[in-house]
């Protein structure tokens, strides 16, 4: 069975501090990894992850992929208020089927 | 645009009734999906469809129903609620060959006592 891992489940820091999220997977057939956002309601597309070792970036935020460890890490640095969100991580395994970590919560405060 | 809505946003139901919840988007993409998302679960594929008359099961998809009639909705039905289907539900779509980058709707906060 597929499977997504995100770690920590959640985490509080303080503005300024970079922050680095894990996701782990365990995969029959990989196609590609995603990063979502989450505030208030509904997830917001970060990025698409499906070669190893090419850094993904927007702004504060850069992910990376190891297809051979099958993890990721999503980095932001100089982090503020506006970071505080749920963080999902997922996995593209099957034609058209998406399987989503549990999520991390990041809390920023001032 | 109004991209893809659901409705209600709200939902208080009783075990056993059924009810559907409602989902359309004006974007003409021929992906479109359900979720469920429940605390420390992340979000769970219910039913998805890739085009008008075609759906498959995801995840989860018992105790729910779908159908696509046409390109624009997509339509989820519980068949006889029960308790464990208290969740949030999120409906989503995207271009078929662009699923990475799905766009979701508000989402329906659903009880059932």
């Amino acid at each position: 069975e597929d499977k997504v891992v995100q770690s920590p489940l959640s985490l509080v820091v303080h503005e300024g501090d970079t922050v680095t999220l894990n996701c782990s997977y365990e995969v029959t057939n990989f196609r590609s990894l995603l990063w979502y956002k989450q505030e208030k309601k509904a997830p917001t597309f970060l990025f698409m992850l499906t070669s190893s070792g090419i850094e993904k970036k927007s702004g504060r935020l850069s992910s990376i992929l190891d297809k051979k460890e099958l993890f990721s890490i999503l980095n932001i640095t100089a982090t503020q208020t506006g970071d505080s969100a749920i963080y999902l991580c997922a996995g593209e395994f099957n034609d058209y089927k998406l399987s989503f970590g549990a999520g991390t919560t990041v809390t920023v405060r001032a | 645009n109004a991209g893809v809505t659901q409705t209600p946003k709200f939902q208080v139901l009783k075990t056993g009734q059924s009810m559907t919840l409602q989902c359309a988007q004006d974007m003409n993409h021929e992906y479109m999906s359900w979720y469920r998302q429940d605390p420390g679960m992340g979000l769970r594929l219910i039913h998805y469809s890739v085009g008008a008359g075609i759906t498959d099961q995801g995840e989860v998809p018992n105790g729910y129903n779908v159908s696509r009639s046409t390109t624009e909705d997509f339509p989820l039905r519980l068949l006889s609620a029960a308790p464990s289907q208290t969740s949030v539900y999120f409906c989503a779509s995207s271009p078929l060959d662009r699923v990475e980058e799905q766009y979701f709707g508000p989402g329906t906060r659903l009880t059932v006592t």
